[in-house]
């Protein structure tokens, strides 16, 4: 089953504006990556936070994780139409031996209008 | 370095056919992966390995089988391959622990007919 759950699923908005997504998941976790997918391509990793931090940033990126509500926020600012993708959450987790394994939400598709 | 390749990029089967999708790596990651993405689902893992000589399921491994030989190698087989198939896979690799980046190939589009 996936552990991460973005909300919203679609978000429209216009370039300069902020755009916020959020990610909830299930059970504790280590990391929790975000990644981005333009259409038709593979993921790019944007950021990772860990469950010992709060707050983290990268440019315009803005990410964070509230570990006693299972969730996480992606904040993007000054947005632009090449910010146009579907962003995922990904929580990795080790339960022993080789089982290393990261799981991804269902991604939240953002669009940004020029 | 190339990063991760994938081969083929379109592939068309029809049902009860095999293949193999090819994946690559240049980065000496110990850690490889396989996920299909269908929409609305997100991506979700099929198979995973650590290293050579070892593989694991993931989270939807029926139909497929892995292997891994070589650090650089991870070739996915589908053995009879069925609509529900129909999906685009994608290749990750990292190194191998909690808290490391996924590179991820471009992606090869499956039709299973």
């Amino acid at each position: 089953s996936q552990q991460g759950e973005e909300d919203p699923q679609a978000l429209s908005i216009q370039e300069g504006e902020n755009a916020t997504m959020n990610c909830s998941y299930k059970t504790s976790i280590n990391n929790l990556q975000w990644y981005r997918q333009n259409s038709g391509r593979g993921l790019v990793h944007l950021i990772l936070i860990r469950s010992n931090e709060r707050e983290k940033h990268s440019g315009r990126l803005r990410v964070t994780l509230d570990t006693s509500k299972k969730s996480s926020s992606l904040l993007i600012t000054a947005s632009r139409a090449a910010d146009t993708a579907s962003y995922f959450c990904a929580t990795d987790s080790y339960s022993g031996g080789s089982n290393y394994k990261l799981t991804f939400g269902k991604g939240t598709l953002l669009t940004v209008n020029p | 370095n190339a990063g991760v390749t994938q081969t083929p990029k379109f592939q068309v089967l029809k049902t009860g056919q095999s293949m193999t999708l090819q994946c690559a790596q240049d980065m000496n990651h110990e850690y490889m992966s396989w996920y299909r993405q269908d929409p609305g689902m997100g991506l979700r893992l099929i198979h995973y390995s650590v290293g050579a000589g070892i593989t694991d399921q993931g989270e939807v491994p029926n139909g497929y089988n892995v292997s891994r030989s070589t650090t650089e190698d991870f070739p996915l087989r589908l053995l009879s391959a069925a609509p529900s198939q129909t999906s685009v896979y994608f290749c990750a690799s990292s190194y191998v622990g909690l808290g490391y980046e996924q590179y991820f190939g471009p992606g090869t589009r499956l039709t299973v007919t």
